[in-house]
């Protein structure tokens, strides 16, 4: 168990529709990580957050947003979904300084299905 | 851009065979390397890590040397296990903390007892 939780753990929703992820990092960690994972594209970094800022962008739709909370939760927003979003999302978070060093904790993931 | 290419497999080994699985990266510069593994149903765990080069990351008999030279980070174990079989990941990622990692596609390792 790496500390990291994630829910729901799966989410079935229809083409067009929006959906929020959750996601609990371990205690102590500022930085807060988003990844997507699929069949066809891998293991993707999106976004990431440190200590509630923005801190990060990599290959994030501009359907996609996320934030990240005073309690350092953070939320990933997919809308306008699409097939293709069908994917295994997965948090992930390190503690302070940030560097290019830390260990990052990955949670569970939230498999999404768009139908 | 940067990129990890590594074998993608799967790969099939029987128990207390000699593991290799090759990973090479391209990018400017000298990042931070990785090795992640994710067991079935579950999340990415740090298996190894070397940050500079000639650095030797070594985790439950894997290991794992940064060879700026050949711009490579292959995975070894001298002895594999049942329980080895996952699936497994080469990361790199720049320092300065504000960025994510970029991974390979992942190595399918099979271990038949």
């Amino acid at each position: 168990d790496s500390g990291v939780t994630q829910t729901p753990k799966h989410l079935i929703t229809a083409t067009g529709q929006r959906v929020t992820l959750r996601c609990s990092p371990r205690s102590g960690d500022l930085s807060v990580y988003w990844y997507q994972q699929s069949l066809d594209q891998g293991l993707q970094f999106l976004i990431q957050y440190y200590n509630g800022e923005e801190r990060a962008k990599g290959n994030i739709l501009e359907r996609f947003s996320a934030q990240q909370f005073p309690d350092l939760h953070s939320e990933l927003n997919l809308s306008s979904l699409e097939l293709g979003d069908s994917a295994l999302y997965f948090c992930a978070s390190s503690s302070p300084p940030g560097g290019a060093t830390d260990t990052q904790y990955f949670g569970p993931g939230t498999r999404l299905t768009v139908l | 851009g940067d990129s990890v290419t590594q074998m993608e497999g799967p790969v099939t080994l029987s128990e207390e065979a000699f593991l290799t699985i090759n990973c090479t990266y391209t990018a400017t510069g000298y990042p931070s390397l990785f090795w992640y593994v994710q067991y079935p149903g579950e999340g990415l765990q740090l298996l190894l890590k070397a940050t500079k080069a000639d650095d030797k990351g070594s985790n439950k008999g894997f290991e794992a040397t940064y060879r700026k030279e050949t711009t490579s980070f292959h995975l070894e174990k001298g002895s594999v296990q049942v329980s080895d079989s996952a699936v497994y990941f080469c990361a790199l990622r720049w320092g300065g903390g504000a960025d994510g990692l970029t991974f390979g596609k992942g190595t399918h390792l099979i271990i038949q007892p």
